[in-house]
């Protein structure tokens, strides 16, 4: 079965520095992985998606992440921080079901706070 | 991107009563809807799988006759959380697919209900 699991579930850092949120996946077959942040009352927005095409990703506000099969990882970066980032971030992975559907597991998620 | 609009954002009701949660895709047409649930500070759990015309499917261990789902057309279903208790405070979330290929979903800001 696939799943998801976030290492820590606080990151602080420094306005301006390296952010890292961690993820690692397992899955049976190759996965479409994702990110997603919430800020707080407010649902999911994609930063970025993982679906077998690049290994490193791009995605909105300065954020990337990097498919590493051999680790089984996918972790989330942004070379530095700003006060806006702070927020709720979760990796998934996609899991197909019969039908040609698919349905997403989320990560326990990861709390980014920024200090000045 | 797609738009997804849920339908209060905010509900507060006394214990016993019926409330309905709307999720709308705005500007595409969703064949698969998924409902989540969000305790305080945790992350997403997956209650039910809704696929337009047909029943929904559950998760383990959430019970269909207490969250009722309707998804009668391909842009609109809705969770009714049936005879509600304080237990059923929190925040839900719906999601639709826009692709069965990528597995991306968009999702709805979220619906936040007390029980009083």
């Amino acid at each position: 079965a696939q799943s998801v699991t976030q290492l820590g579930s606080h990151v602080s850092v420094s306005e301006g520095a390296l952010v890292l949120l961690r993820c690692n996946y397992s899955s049976s077959v190759p996965p479409y992985l994702f990110w997603y942040v919430q800020y707080p009352n407010q649902g999911l927005q994609l930063l970025l998606k993982y679906t077998s095409a690049a290994t490193l990703v791009k995605g909105i506000n300065g954020f990337e992440a990097e498919f590493k099969k051999s680790e089984t990882s996918f972790h989330l970066t942004k070379p530095s921080a700003h006060m806006s980032d702070a927020a709720e971030y979760f990796c998934a992975v996609s899991v197909a079901l019969t039908g040609g559907y698919n349905k997403l597991i989320f990560g326990a998620g990861t709390r980014l706070a920024v200090h000045p | 991107g797609a738009v997804v609009s849920q339908h209060p954002s905010r509900v507060i009701c006394k214990s016993g009563t019926s409330v309905k949660i709307e999720c709308r895709s705005l500007d595409f047409q969703a064949t698969t809807m998924f409902w989540y649930r969000q305790f305080p500070k945790k992350s997403l759990m997956l209650m039910a799988t809704s696929n337009e015309g047909s029943k929904a499917t559950y998760e383990q261990g959430v019970e269909k006759d207490k969250f009722l789902i309707n998804h009668a057309s391909l842009t609109l279903s809705t969770l009714t959380v049936t005879s509600a208790h304080p237990e059923d405070s929190s925040f839900y979330i719906c999601s639709a697919r826009s692709s069965a290929f990528t597995g991306e979903l968009f999702f709805g800001e979220g619906s936040r209900l007390t029980v009083l």
